[in-house]
Parts: C-alpha cells; structure tokens; sequence
C-alpha cells in the first residue's frame, strides 16, 4: 500500500489553458474525492466517485472543471480556461469506509 | 449537514495536554463526528471519529457529551511535531459530501 498519489506535485499555468490533474487513490478502495484548498482555509468538497460513478457534486464546481474515474481506478480532474482564481492546492482522498486518505495535493497557480 | 465552530488558534507547551472543543448544535441523528490533523503542504490526516460517549485511539481521545452538540478532541502530551491544523468535522452517515471548517491552528512551544 503506497497510499494516494497526485500528479503533478506542482502546476503554474497561463490564464485560459486548460489543466488536467491525476489521483490514484489506493488499490482497494472504491470511494474517491477531490477538494480544493487555499490558504488559510479547510478543503472545500468540490466531487465524490463511488467506482466509476460521480454521485456528489458541489455547487461550486462551475461547467469549466469536470472530473473522471474510469473504471473505478484513478481519476482526472479538468479544469479549462484557468483563471486566477482557480489557484489553490487540489486535493484527492479515497476510502473504503468513513477514513479518508488523502494524497500530498497538486498546487496549481494560475499567472 | 450540521455546521461546526472550533477556536481559530490555541497555543500549548510541549508535555501538557490539549483539549480542543468543536460545537455542532445541529447536528442530526445519522451523523458522525471526525477530527483531522493536517500540517502545512500536505493533505489532512484522519485521526479519530465518534459518535457518542468516549472513543479513544493511540493518538487521541474524543470525548462526546450525551447531547452530542460538542465534541472535544484530547491530545495527551503534546510535543513540537502536534503544531498542526485540527479539523472537526460532522459527516452523514448516509452522504458522501464532506465540509470542513476553517480548523484550529495548534502551535506547540517548547
């Protein structure tokens, strides 16, 4: 068990272009999230997977992030036409029951 | 899913004990009560979870009063590596969205 991985670590992109983020939660586990953090903040849920299945969603998820998960494996965040606004560290976890673990996060900054 | 209100900031030596409390007044029958620690640049670490009464692992103690609109998180001396951000979380048992709050930065002196 090597734990949740995310790649990349970090991402400085051009406001505008698209960014895609990858999360490869542990082998057993069939539940999957992505949240978003800035400073100073706690994660924010922005979407859950149960295997392939997207059941939960925020609201704050806008129509420029979309995300996937496959075959209930690893999972691709999207997020297109950056904005300033957008940089902040993501965050993936993963569970088999209530615990989640959490990868290292991928730091994105929007220039 | 029920809100949460914890202490922005609490100070501590190294040895004593922390206590740290979380109100949630409303929350529901279904829901749960969890505790992360999270450290700067990395993802928050599950550390306890609870739903009444006392639950007690080798890092921490939850303590649930029978009203169960608080919780208090106990860390038994504490040493300089506890600086951390400790979230309190309320989770349902039948939902899958997970809300943190802005946590409690804990800083540990020596």
């Amino acid at each position: 068990d090597t734990g949740v991985s995310q790649d990349p670590r970090h991402k400085i992109t051009k406001r505008g272009q698209n960014v895609t983020f990858r999360c490869d939660p542990i082998s057993e586990h069939n539940r999957l999230y992505w949240y978003r953090q800035t400073l100073g903040q706690g994660p924010e849920f922005l979407t859950y997977f149960q295997n392939e299945a997207q059941l939960e969603k925020s609201r704050l998820l806008s129509d420029r992030f979309s995300a996937e998960r496959p075959k209930g494996s690893f999972s691709t965040l999207e997020i297109q036409r950056t904005e300033q606004g957008d940089s902040a560290m993501y965050l993936c976890a993963s569970s088999l029951a209530r615990e989640q673990y959490f990868g290292p996060g991928t730091r994105l900054t929007v220039t | 899913l029920a809100k949460t209100t914890q202490p922005i900031s609490m100070d501590s030596y190294e040895g004593q004990e922390v206590n740290i409390t979380c109100s949630h007044n409303n929350i529901a029958t279904n829901d749960y009560i969890t505790w992360y620690q999270q450290f700067p640049s990395q993802g928050p670490r599950f550390i306890i979870q609870g739903y009444k009464t006392k639950v007690t692992n080798e890092v921490a103690s939850l303590f649930i009063p029978a009203d169960r609109k608080s919780s208090t998180l106990s860390l038994p001396r504490v040493s300089l590596s506890d600086t951390a951000v400790y979230y309190c979380l309320v989770e349902n048992t039948g939902g899958f969205k997970t809300i943190f709050g802005a946590g409690t930065r804990l800083f540990v002196k020596a």
